[in-house]
């Protein structure tokens, strides 16, 4: 079992949608969860880090952690065609391990 | 800001022949990181480098797989010999540990090795 699952999708949705995307981890000592985008054939971009079970905004970007579920999702809200991209989770404790990624697919 | 620098973008070889990756972080960044991300997968930590000092290099194949990090700045990633199976996208990061911002890693645009 992988320390941390993430669904490759793919994922298409029209523009304007409220995206959701997840993923879970076996690993209760992860301290940071983070999402980081991924444009083809760039290298990954940090979108959102936290700390703590809960949620935290950015713009049209909401992270959710929810520590005793060991799940963490990101919405999008508002999706548009320029967050066609793959969607990388990640976890840290002493270093970072990603999820396979989901690939989304927005259109106009 | 400039940021992550690598090269070359990408690279065709031939199995057994060997291969060099050089990576220039972003200015002032201490710490280093280099990752492999195979087709469809995330990107896996080969080393980490605080510094010149390795300080995480568990996950790197030492029989055909070197990195050195002269001066604490730039770094090169070598594979000798290359087999097919390293074909993948090859990642340099970089951060600043100990800074507020210690937490995020900027990622370079990655070199693409294929492997014949």
């Amino acid at each position: 079992q992988k320390e941390v699952e993430q669904d490759p999708g793919p994922l298409s949705v029209p523009e304007g949608a409220i995206v959701s995307l997840n993923c879970t981890y076996s690993n209760s000592a992860f301290q940071y969860f983070m999402w980081y985008r991924q444009y083809s054939r760039k290298g990954p971009e940090l979108l959102m880090y936290t700390y703590s079970s809960g949620n935290k905004e950015d713009g049209r970007f909401t992270a959710q952690v929810d520590k005793s579920s060991k799940y963490i999702s990101l919405f999008i809200r508002d999706s548009q065609p320029s967050d066609s991209a793959t969607y990388l989770c990640a976890m840290k404790r002493y270093k970072l391990i990603f999820g396979a990624g989901t690939r989304l697919a927005v259109h106009p | 800001e400039a940021g992550v620098v690598q090269s070359p973008r990408y690279k065709i070889i031939e199995k057994k022949q060997p291969v060099a990756f050089w990576c220039n972080p972003i200015s002032g960044h201490n710490t280093l990181y280099w990752y492999r991300q195979n087709l469809g997968q995330g990107p896996e930590l080969l080393i980490r480098y605080e510094n010149e000092e390795a300080v995480d290099d568990s996950q790197l194949p030492k029989d055909r797989f070197s990195a050195e990090r002269l001066k604490g700045v730039d770094s090169t990633l070598k594979i000798q010999p290359a087999e097919l199976g390293d074909s993948a996208v090859y990642l340099c990061a970089s951060s600043l540990v100990g800074g507020l911002d210690q937490e995020t890693q900027y990622f370079g645009p990655g070199t693409r090795l294929l492997v014949l």
